[in-house]
């Protein structure tokens, strides 16, 4: 299994300013994801995060709102833009594998909350 | 489109007895199906999967999958349930993919399991 940081582990934040979150994974990894879950409900993929190419975004979001990069196979970063109450979620980074049947690995979170 | 439904939002059990967490699927194609767990304010755990072979999957924690494709369903068991079982479990399904390769994970809506003790 792989070890998958993620900064902050939480933070509070003011209505129209923008938050990055860092996702960091201890071996190389092609596919980066990024979920958004409201507390003790369902996962939302926001974005699928390949290393070298644009980001793929889910229906209901878009890269204005949540820019991501993807510098090298063990880094990358979801930014929330422009926050208001209704960004405040626990947002999750997650890794695949090459091949599609292995399991996700996830980071523990970061639980965003928004004034 | 593949999709995944939890049809229970939670299951209450008594402590040493079976636990049994419903899920069923819809794809196209062979299914990849995933149980995973999440613990308060920790991030998902992988649990167990069905990708192929035995329809008796066993996982982690004593936790064992049964798949069942004629009833589309991939139901998470246990013999015996622990206080500290007592979690949110979420079913996952692998989708087609695309043309790119790449793919993607639906997950369901989440099963709170409440073991007492």
């Amino acid at each position: 299994s792989a070890v998958i940081s993620q900064k902050p582990s939480r933070d509070i934040c003011q209505r129209g300013t923008s938050l990055t979150i860092q996702c960091q994974v201890d071996s190389q990894v092609t596919m980066m994801f990024w979920y958004r879950q409201q507390p003790g409900q369902s996962l939302t993929l926001i974005a699928t995060a390949n290393q070298g190419s644009e980001a793929t975004y889910e229906s209901g979001f878009v890269i204005d709102k949540f820019p991501i990069s993807r510098p090298n196979l063990t880094f990358s970063t979801l930014t929330v833009s422009n926050m208001s109450p209704e960004d405040s979620s626990i947002y999750l980074c997650s890794l695949g594998r090459d091949k599609a049947y292995n399991e996700q690995f996830f980071g523990p979170g970061t639980r965003l909350t928004v004034l | 489109a593949q999709s995944v439904a939890q049809p229970e939002d939670q299951v209450n059990v008594a402590e040493g007895n079976p636990l049994t967490v419903k899920c069923t699927y819809s794809v196209s194609g062979n299914p990849y199906l995933f149980w995973y767990v999440q613990y308060p304010n920790r991030g998902l755990q992988f649990l167990l999967k069905y990708i192929t072979g035995d329809n008796l999957v066993k996982g982690s924690y004593g936790f064992e999958a049964e798949f069942n494709k004629s009833q589309t369903s991939f139901h998470l068991k246990k013999p015996s349930a622990l206080v500290s079982d007592s979690a949110l479990y979420f079913c996952a399904v692998r989708d087609m993919g695309t043309t790119s390769g790449t793919y993607k994970y639906i997950f369901g809506t989440g099963t709170r399991l409440k073991v007492l003790a």
